[in-house]
């Protein structure tokens, strides 16, 4: 089975902290994906890769940004935290048509 | 852009009902159609999905119907068990390769026994 792992179940930062969310996936995809669940909004795409060092915005990409320095890891960073960026943040990856979901990462801003 | 609309957001049966989650689409170029659940504490995991070119598609319990002509798809569950309650999101995307997916809002479906 595919696995995606993200670092971290639970993080809590403050404003203006540089964050980063690690993620890993282990079936050499590809592509791969950060979204952000919000209540009653679903899943928006952030940000996702279909290679290595190549990136693309996704929906809403602002205050956000990647790394992809390899192909079985792709970083989700936040320059400098706020508020509103309290979400559950997941990761996933994909070679064709099904995406694999790590088990997200829940973000507090405080 | 895509835009998916998915209804109803809650969902509350007995068990041994049957659930139908309806979702519409506005890009008529788009041609694939996933549905993902969600269960409590895990990441959005792939159920079922279908193509422009096929009306239906059955998976045992689960089957899901795609309207083309009124840009809806929708999913059903049948004699539904307490283990199918979880958040149901529906996906439609024009199939660039990336698989870049527009996500409905989501579906909580509570099965009571």
């Amino acid at each position: 089975d595919v696995k995606v792992t993200q670092s971290s179940r639970y993080l809590v930062k403050r404003t203006g902290e540089k964050v980063f969310l690690e993620c890993v996936q282990d079936m050499d995809h590809e592509n791969m994906f950060w979204y952000r669940q919000d209540p009653g909004l679903g899943l928006r795409l952030i940000y996702f890769s279909y290679d290595v060092k190549m990136k693309e915005k996704g929906d809403i990409p602002e205050g956000y940004s990647v790394s992809r320095e390899k192909k079985e890891r792709f970083s989700l960073i936040l320059e400098s935290a706020s508020t509103n960026q309290t979400s559950m943040y997941l990761c996933a990856s994909s070679i064709r048509d099904s995406l694999h979901f790590g088990d997200g990462t829940r973000l507090s801003i405080l | 852009g895509e835009n998916v609309e998915q209804h109803p957001s809650t969902l509350s049966v007995q068990e041994g009902d049957s659930a139908v989650i309806k979702c519409t689409y506005s890009d008529s170029a788009s041609n694939y159609f996933p549905w993902y659940k969600q269960e409590l504490g895990k990441g959005p995991q792939l159920i079922i999905d279908i193509r422009s070119n096929v009306g239906e598609k059955k998976d045992q319990r689960i089957a899901v119907t795609l309207n083309k002509t009124a840009k809806h798809f929708s999913l059903h569950i049948t004699e539904t068990q307490p283990e199918d309650s979880a958040v149901y999101f529906c996906a439609a995307t024009m199939n660039t390769g990336f698989q870049k997916l527009v996500f409905g809002t989501g579906t909580r479906l509570l099965v009571s026994p």
